[in-house]
């Protein structure tokens, strides 16, 4: 059974750095691209980052661009988000997710909540 | 590329026959996916490359549409199908999603 596990959220002050880790299980996590999608509260989905299996290809969106970066740990099938300079628009349930053929989102983690007060 | 989804809200009957649309800001091709996400859970995929069903997913649950233009529908609702959908594209970075249309029981 695939499993995504996010862990590291919490409170953080506007300005402040996070890091946020996504520990898979249940299938191969070097031949799996990864994502990471958030939902600010009450609101929709937005897709934030993309990282190939050998870290090769990484992909952010405008809104992070600069301060977040993702990066995975294939020998501890473990991925990651290092939020920084993060402002009171990140504040949102962040969800890290497996794609299929590189687009996908087929399995998802139950999300990590982020709050980020000014 | 922006996706406008249609309507924001909607309510309707256990049985009834629901669409919902999801418009592009530019060709997509067929590189669109729809989501389905149930209060307090996480998303799942319904259908992929915009009218292939995936396993295990009811159906009932249809999509179609090429280019600019989709749709979702939903034959017969159920209770369990009252959620909030989201459309995203991956014809290039970022994978803009919709910004959801939420179904709900009338």
């Amino acid at each position: 059974e695939v499993q995504l596990v996010e862990s590291g959220g919490g409170s953080v002050l506007s300005g402040g750095s996070l890091r946020l880790t996504c520990a898979a299980s249940g299938f191969t996590f070097s031949s799996s691209s990864l994502h990471w999608v958030r939902q600010a509260p009450g609101k929709g989905l937005e897709w934030i980052s993309y990282i190939s299996g050998d870290s090769n290809i990484k992909y952010y969106a405008d809104s992070v661009k600069g301060r977040f970066t993702i990066s995975r740990d294939n020998a501890k099938n473990s991925l990651f988000l290092q939020l920084n300079s993060l402002r009171d628009e990140d504040t949102a349930v962040y969800y890290c997710a497996r794609d299929r053929y590189g687009v996908h989102l087929v399995n998802w983690g139950q999300g990590i909540l982020v709050t980020v007060s000014s | 590329i922006q996706m406008t989804q249609s309507p924001s809200s909607l309510s309707a009957s256990v049985g009834d026959r629901v669409t919902i649309t999801c418009q592009a800001s530019h060709d997509i091709n067929v590189y669109l996916d729809w989501y389905q996400q149930r209060p307090g859970k996480v998303p799942r995929l319904l259908i992929f490359d915009a009218s292939h069903l995936e396993a295990g997913i009811p159906s009932r649950f249809s999509g179609s549409g090429s280019g600019t233009d989709f749709t979702l529908t939903i034959s017969s609702l159920q209770p369990e199908d009252f959620a909030t959908y989201y459309c995203q594209h991956y014809a290039n970075v970022p994978y803009t999603f919709g910004q959801g249309t939420n179904l709900e029981i009338k």
